[in-house]
């Protein structure tokens, strides 16, 4: 099993809609969690990060963790085509580095 | 602010040469992780320094690969001599004092023929 398990996808959603994005973990002791949005042939960028279990929204963008379901999940409002890229999911635990899963691709429909 | 910078961007060298990479983390991030994306695969942890320390190098694939970051500023990560299977991308990132939130670099496609 994956330390980190996502969706390959692709995902396709139309433009304006709701882009639901998941991702699980296999470590309990996992404390921190991050989603980061890659651009082919670009670096992860940073774009959201969650510690408590609940929601976290900022702007278009809501981060859902349920630590008893070792489940956490993107949102992404109002769907544009510049949000199509893949989006990778990564857990980290006290110091330790993160752990990435193998991203999941997003596509924007115009 | 610059961000992660990493040279170079690209390089294709011949199995059993050496390659360097280089990381400069945003000013004032104590820590700087290396990690690896080999084709199809996830980002996969290699190293973690705090400061000039290596705090984590369980990653590292075996002795080919070496990490120093002296004096606490730019990273290098050395691969000597390379295989067929080192090819990949190479990404740097960094983090400030006791936080996780990592910014990662434009990464280093390394190309091993």
């Amino acid at each position: 099993q994956k330390e980190v398990e996502q969706n390959s996808g692709p995902l396709s959603v139309p433009e304006g809609a709701i882009a639901s994005l998941n991702c699980t973990y296999s470590d309990r002791g996992s404390q921190s969690f991050f989603w980061y949005r890659q651009y082919s042939g670009k670096s992860p960028e940073l774009i959201m990060f969650i510690y408590s279990n609940g929601d976290k929204e900022d702007g278009r963008f809501t981060a859902q963790l349920n630590k008893a379901s070792q489940y956490v999940s993107l949102l992404i409002r109002d769907s544009q085509p510049s949000d199509s890229a893949t989006y990778l999911c990564a857990v980290g635990a006290g110091r330790r580095a993160l752990t990435f899963g193998s991203g999941t691709r997003l596509q924007v429909q115009p | 602010e610059a961000g992660v910078t990493q040279f170079p961007s690209h390089s294709v060298i011949e199995k059993g040469q050496t390659v360097t990479l280089r990381c400069d983390p945003i000013s004032g991030h104590d820590n700087l992780y290396w990690y690896r994306r080999v084709m199809g695969k996830e980002i996969k942890f290699l190293l973690h320094f705090v400061k000039e320390s290596k705090q984590d190098e369980s990653g590292m694939p075996n002795n080919r690969f070496l990490a120093e970051r002296t004096g606490g500023t730019y990273s290098t990560l050395k691969v000597q001599p390379a295989e067929l299977e080192d090819s990949g991308v190479y990404f740097c990132a960094s983090s400030p004092s006791g936080k996780t939130e990592a910014f990662f670099g434009q990464g280093t496609r390394l190309t091993v023929v």
